[in-house]
């Protein structure tokens, strides 16, 4: 059973930082997922990746397969960025199992 | 852009009885899911469904739990007799097809048992 982690689990950051938020898995997959999820609760989706980087404005999703390990990276923050943000993946079936989240707040 | 729709938001519930909940998926999706937040907790699957049949459940997902897609547009989850640890986040997810397509997820719908 592969087991999601993300850290960190917490993350304050001022307006204009640059932000990492790192997760790991432990068992071989077919594609990870970078997810938001905002304070009313509703998920977003933001990257589905399988190898390599992504971008999208000023959100970039990376990943090692070799590693097990994904980054997303947040350029210029902005206090709409706060959210929690959510890793999940796909073994060889498209059920996806999530990691715990991260929490984001960016103060102006 | 379409989008996943659940109804209600929020629903309150003696323990016991019987609950639907409501989703509309994007209209050319073919694969549906449900997952569910427990409070503080991490998203956890709860079933997948396509061609009118569960193609994969989870644990959590016993004969308390059904899933239906009574018409061409709508997928409901049933919970026949509902307990106290039911109470979570209920998303309705969807997507186009499973290989490199992302889900897309509605804003869920808030289940409380009293």
């Amino acid at each position: 059973k592969n087991e999601v982690e993300q850290s960190p689990q917490n993350l304050t950051a001022q307006e204009g930082e640059f932000i990492t938020i790192n997760c790991s898995y432990s068992v071989g997959i077919s594609a990870l997922h970078w997810l938001q999820q905002h304070p009313g609760g509703g998920i977003v989706s933001l990257f589905m990746l399988s190898s390599g980087k992504k971008k999208h404005g000023r959100l970039i999703a990376t990943i090692n397969i070799q590693e097990k390990h994904s980054s997303l990276h947040i350029t210029a923050s902005h206090p709409r960025d706060s959210a929690v943000y959510i890793c999940a993946v796909n073994e060889n079936t498209d059920k996806l199992i999530f990691g715990t989240g991260t929490r984001l707040q960016v103060f102006p | 852009e379409p989008e996943v729709t659940q109804t209600p938001s929020h629903q309150v519930t003696q323990m016991g009885q019987e609950v639907i909940l409501r989703c509309v998926p994007i209209s050319n999706h073919l694969y549906f899911y449900w997952y569910r937040q427990i409070l503080g907790q991490k998203v956890e699957f709860l079933v997948s469904f396509y061609n009118n049949e569960i193609s994969e459940k989870s644990e959590i997902f016993d004969d308390q739990f059904s899933v239906e897609r009574p018409d061409g547009s709508n997928f409901t989850l049933k919970i026949r007799s509902t307990k106290l640890e039911d109470s979570a986040m209920y998303f309705c997810a969807s997507s186009y097809r499973v290989a490199n397509q992302p889900q897309h997820f509605g804003d869920g719908t808030r289940l409380s048992i009293l």
